[in-house]
């Protein structure tokens, strides 16, 4: 049972570079979240699916799109990276909206 | 808006004390509230769950509890283990933005041989 997956597990971009932030989980929960974590501001909430079809935003959610793509998969895409979305990204997933929520290993990206 | 601090920043115990971890928050109407465990550079793993109603949680050597009115929690770690040595982040859940969890910065614990 692998969990909650992500790809890549590293990633350097240029300022004004774009890419999607891939997050996976096989326990068949229908909620899953994007945070990031940065030093000194802790996790924050970018954007969340509450279940398959529909998506909302989180508290940090300029500069970042996302995609449910299924109930398993949901998806991060930096359309044009800035070096303040350097971070680490976590994906995690729950049953449902208040239940323990499960976290992947993250993505280490860097934008320069 | 909620806010959520942990306090201690950073604490280093010696092997075998009994140690606690406090969580505070400023809104009182929260769902529940979770305690993780962040090891460095790795992701982050789930060790209590206390809902808005419980008072306490217990999973092997840790203990958490929850006072919702004065808006604290602590997790009790006891007879503590070089293995124990990690970050440890409080997070609440308010029951709304679908599960969002609002975390604190987190407790750097040090359990030294």
């Amino acid at each position: 049972n692998a969990g909650v997956t992500q790809t890549p597990k590293f990633q350097v971009l240029k300022t004004g570079q774009s890419m999607t932030l891939q997050c996976a989980q096989d326990m068949n929960h229908n909620s899953m979240y994007w945070y990031r974590q940065d030093p000194g501001m802790g996790l924050r909430l970018i954007y969340y699916s509450a279940s398959e079809g529909t998506t909302d935003k989180g508290e940090v959610p300029n500069g970042y799109n996302v995609s449910r793509l299924n109930k398993r998969e949901f998806s991060l895409r930096l359309e044009s990276a800035a070096p303040s979305q350097t971070s680490v990204y976590f994906c995690a997933s729950s049953g449902q909206g208040g239940d323990t929520q499960y976290f992947g290993p993250g993505t280490r990206l860097t934008v320069l | 808006k909620q806010e959520v601090t942990q306090i201690p920043a950073a604490l280093s115990v010696p092997e075998g004390e009994n140690l606690v971890l406090n969580c505070s928050f400023t809104d009182s109407a929260i769902y529940n509230l979770q305690w993780f465990r962040q090891d460095p550079g790795k992701g982050l793993t789930s060790l209590l769950l206390i809902q808005s109603s419980q008072r306490e949680q217990t999973s092997g050597r840790l203990n958490a509890s929850l006072d919702k009115s004065s808006g604290r929690s602590t997790l009790y770690i006891a007879a503590s283990q070089p293995g124990d040595s990690a970050t440890y982040l409080c997070a609440v859940n308010q029951g709304n933005q679908g599960g969002k969890l609002i975390f604190g910065q987190g407790t750097e614990l040090s359990v030294k041989p």
